[in-house]
């Protein structure tokens, strides 16, 4: 099965910083992962799908790349909305492993 | 506008079954794969299984292997997922979750409210 890490756990960022979370896959994905963003207590939202496509809806301020074993979400400039955990999450196969999450907080 | 509705969950004594179902509305549930998403309290997202559009083809996380089985009612675009053997482990919020495959762009783009499992003596 496809492990998935992601770095750091937590990141402690103010508004308008720029934040970056890694995500690391233990085989190449072929672009085939997704990012969610969870507030507490809430079902997780789609951000971000095929590596890099936006969801429809979602702030131009999120952003995703890299290919292949390594992928990169970013918040260009932070906001208040955005302090959450964010998962990656792999497609290339059927079994849809989650990554262990990155907390965002306030700095 | 699409939504998801989970129920079944509850209190569960451990080697107990519980059996949970979605209902959806909104979209051509044939259409789509569909999964179980489950957290612990206090923990990460774990993905538990999912299913084909026709049902045929199903998969699992090795944890609840032999255990749970997923299953759906396209007839009554339902979703179901069956859990035996409870542990304490499982407890957790299941959520019921489309996954956007008829687009063939995949991701979780829809999610249910979520139904507590609590596994206790």
């Amino acid at each position: 099965d496809i492990q998935m890490t992601q770095s750091p756990s937590t990141v402690s960022a103010s508004v308008g910083d720029r934040v970056t979370i890694t995500c690391r896959a233990s085989e190449s994905l072929n672009n085939w992962l997704a990012w969610y963003q969870q507030k507490p207590g809430k079902a997780p939202k789609l951000l971000i799908y095929k590596a890099s496509t936006l969801e429809s809806g979602v702030p131009s301020r999120f952003s995703g790349s890299g290919s292949g074993t390594e992928f990169t979400l970013t918040i260009s400039s932070l906001q208040d909305d955005d302090f959450a955990t964010y998962y990656c999450q792999q497609y290339n196969s059927y079994f849809f492993t989650f990554g262990p999450g990155t907390k965002v907080d306030i700095k | 506008e699409v939504q998801l509705v989970e129920s079944g969950g509850g209190l569960v004594q451990p080697g107990g079954s519980l059996r949970l179902s979605c209902t959806v509305s909104g979209f051509t549930f044939s259409n789509y794969w569909m999964s179980w998403v489950r957290q612990a309290p206090g923990k990460g997202l774990e993905w538990v299984a999912n299913i084909k559009e026709d049902g045929n083809k199903k998969n699992y996380v090795d944890s609840v292997k032999g255990r749970f089985t997923i299953s759906r009612d396209n007839a009554k675009k339902s979703l179901y997922l069956q859990m035996n053997s409870l542990r304490a482990e499982d407890t957790a919020v299941y959520y019921c979750v489309r996954e956007d495959s008829f687009s063939g762009d995949w991701g979780a783009d829809y999610w249910g409210q979520g139904t507590l499992v609590s596994v206790s003596p």
